[in-house]
């Protein structure tokens, strides 16, 4: 069965130095998202992504995340300066519809930033 | 408030017991979403529901919109079924996935 993909599992990163995480979605799908999960807490919608573009976004994606389809295949998602409130499990996900279909996660990477 | 409460929080129960764990919203929705979260933290979606009942094996969920209400049912539960289970929405009008904070279920054998 077709999985989505994410690495690296584990990112230890300094405070302020940029990361990037990386994301393969299912190939037929069309609606891509991150969703981040601090450590004890629930899980948190950052960003959806469709048709090349941001479609929704919350208020923790501020200016320093951004998120690039750069290929056919790639879903980036960037933090360009990180703080030690960055630290988290950041999770991808794809769907071929917006909400009529069911959502299909990756494994997460676990973020920590000292 | 929380948009979504799930109830109870931590579940224990024994190996073959009948395990329903539920899930109240506030806002109208165009779906709900039941997910599983293993120990190591992957995510695996259980259901898609945007109204009545839908069955996998042995898991049921159902759905009440008028009430705002749903809740997800585990038959002949099995230690393996021991995760975090989570409920999410997602409102009318946007694609901002609203999560629960989940319920820790443990299944003994």
């Amino acid at each position: 069965e077709p999985e989505v993909t994410q690495t690296p599992s584990h990112q230890v990163t300094q405070m302020g130095q940029e990361v990037i995480l990386r994301c393969v979605p299912i190939s037929n799908h069309l609606y891509f998202y991150w969703y981040r999960q601090i450590l004890g807490q629930k899980v948190e919608f950052l960003v959806s992504f469709y048709n090349n573009e941001i479609s929704e976004k919350s208020e923790i994606f501020d200016d320093q995340f951004s998120v690039e389809r750069p290929d056919g295949s790639n879903f980036t998602l960037k933090i360009r300066s990180t703080k030690l409130e960055d630290s988290a499990m950041y999770f991808c996900a794809s769907s071929v519809e917006t909400w009529g279909s069911p959502l299909h996660f990756g494994n997460g990477t676990r973020l920590t930033v000292t | 408030k929380n948009e979504v409460e799930q109830s109870p929080q931590n579940l224990t129960a024994q190996e073959g017991e009948f395990i329903t764990i539920n899930c109240s919203y506030s806002v109208g929705i165009s779906a709900l979403h039941w997910l599983q979260q293993h120990p190591g933290g992957g995510i695996v979606s259980l259901f898609m529901l945007s109204s009545g009942k839908k069955k996998h094996g042995r898991l049921i969920a159902t759905i009440n919109i008028q009430e705002k209400h749903s809740s997800l049912h585990i038959t002949a539960s099995h230690p393996r079924d021991s995760a975090v289970y989570i409920c999410a929405v997602i409102p009318f009008g946007n694609e901002k996935l609203t999560f629960g904070t989940g319920t820790r279920l443990t299944i003994i054998p």
